[in-house]
């Protein structure tokens, strides 16, 4: 078990609609990362918190967002679903930033999402 | 269920066999290496990492070699058990300012009785 804990485990829901995937950091880790794997693309950042703001971006589409609460959880938004957005989207966390002596991410269960 | 994409290099191992998992990173600003294990249905877990200014790292029964010559990375597991059968990423990170991977696209091991 990392210590991440990511809800819910699964959803299934239709195209249009909106979803909100939660995260829940280990406990002391500032920084949350969100990823999303899907069977043609591997693993994609999509976006990083630190301790409550923005940090980097990477391929996070545009009716994608996120944030990331005082008691440092997370959550990503997905609007105006698509097919193609049925993917796996991991949560992971790390007690810091790039230059920590020691920045793992810890990865959560995932959240697998299908769009019908 | 398949977690991970279908057309995944394969490497086939016998138990007891070392594994060598390879992979190539694109960026030579990439200081910071590591290497993630994925199980069916469940998300990457660490095993190890190295920073550039290190050549060679020891876990246990597991080896991460770094060439930063050819931007290459190897994964070695003494001793392959059924229970490392899985998707293995090699991930790098640039010093950026956030601290953002980039995945590799994975390899997976299969290891015969």
């Amino acid at each position: 078990d990392s210590g991440v804990t990511q809800t819910p485990k699964h959803l299934i829901t239709a195209t249009g609609q909106r979803v909100t995937l939660r995260c829940s950091p280990r406990s002391g880790d500032l920084s949350v990362y969100w990823y999303q794997q899907s069977l043609d693309q591997g693993l994609q950042f999509l976006i990083q918190y630190y301790n409550g703001e923005e940090r980097a971006k990477g391929n996070i589409l545009e009716r994608f967002s996120a944030q990331q609460f005082p008691d440092l959880h997370s959550e990503l938004n997905l609007s105006s679903l698509e097919l193609g957005d049925s993917a796996l989207y991991f949560c992971a966390s790390s007690v810091g930033l790039a230059g920590a002596l020691k920045n793992i991410q810890y990865f959560g269960a995932g959240t697998r999402l299908s769009v019908l | 269920g398949e977690s991970v994409g279908l057309h995944l290099p394969t490497l086939s191992v016998q138990e007891g066999d070392n594994s060598i998992i390879n992979c190539a990173y694109s960026n030579s600003a990439s200081d910071y290496f590591i290497w993630y294990k994925q199980e069916s249905g469940k998300g990457p877990q660490f095993i190890i990492d190295i920073r550039s200014n290190m050549d060679k790292r020891q876990g246990q029964r597991v080896t991460v070699l770094l060439n930063k010559t050819v931007k290459h990375l190897s994964l070695q597991i003494a001793a392959t058990q059924p229970g490392d059968s899985a998707v293995y990423f090699c991930a790098e990170n640039t010093g950026n300012a956030g601290n953002m991977l980039t995945f590799g696209g994975g390899t997976r091991l299969m290891v015969k009785p």
